[in-house]
């Protein structure tokens, strides 16, 4: 069973610039989570998609954004990056979601310049 | 708003020795919680969760936890470490519906030393 893809592995961007990062959950999961990890705050809880919907929200502001589509893929999308964007940006999938056990995948590497 | 605190951000040992590392959370409802282990150049994995029922958990790799409400605590323990532990360890937490994402603390590093 294929675990959780994230693409791209690595990007590089500039301040002012959007970016979109894409996750495959594994198959069968219909609940998509998004988790940003930098050295100093740790994870911090994104957003949650279930069956397309987006079921929970973070305390992020409005430039992060995500969707889900019918096949359960997800893409987060970050506008007018920040230097303080620059973090590693996982994805997690789980069946039901709702606190169940989650899957994790390998994370985008986002550096902003 | 929830809040995950882990005490101790590296700890060292030696193979054999027993490990506890702490973790205490904040939050006033019911709880789900969580150990997850992040072993070097790998994917965060779930070791262990407590959602209701026998407060003793038990993980896998040998690895438990016991979720002490009166303390709001869910300390991860192992009777004997062996080299391959070595890996970040982070405590998460999410209200008992299950209705929010997950808190997690800023995770403990452990080195095993052989």
């Amino acid at each position: 069973k294929a675990g959780v893809t994230q693409t791209p592995r690595y990007l590089i961007k500039t301040r002012g610039q959007q970016v979109t990062l894409s996750c495959s959950p594994i198959s069968g999961h219909r609940s998509v989570s998004w988790y940003q990890q930098t050295p100093g705050q740790g994870l911090q809880f994104l957003f949650e998609y279930f069956s397309e919907t987006q079921r929970n929200k973070g305390n992020f502001p409005g430039r992060f954004s995500g969707r889900q589509f019918s096949n359960s893929r997800s893409e987060m999308n970050v506008s007018t990056l920040e230097l303080g964007d620059s973090a590693l940006y996982l994805c997690a999938s789980g069946g039901t979601g709702s606190g169940e056990k989650l899957f994790f995948g390998s994370g985008t590497q986002l550096s902003v310049l | 708003a929830q809040s995950v605190s882990q005490h101790n951000h590296h700890v060292i040992l030696s193979e054999a020795a027993s490990l506890e590392l702490g973790c205490n959370y904040s939050y006033g409802g019911t709880v789900n919680l969580f150990w997850y282990v992040q072993y070097p150049g790998q994917h965060l994995q779930l070791l262990l969760k407590y959602f209701s029922g026998d407060p003793l958990v038990k993980g896998i790799k040998g690895f438990e936890a016991e979720f002490i409400k009166s303390k709001f605590s869910f300390n991860l323990r192992k009777p004997s470490v062996q080299w391959s532990d070595t890996a970040e360890y982070f405590c998460a937490v999410n209200s008992g519906g299950g209705a929010d994402g997950l808190t997690f603390g800023k995770g403990t590093h452990l080195i095993i030393q052989p």
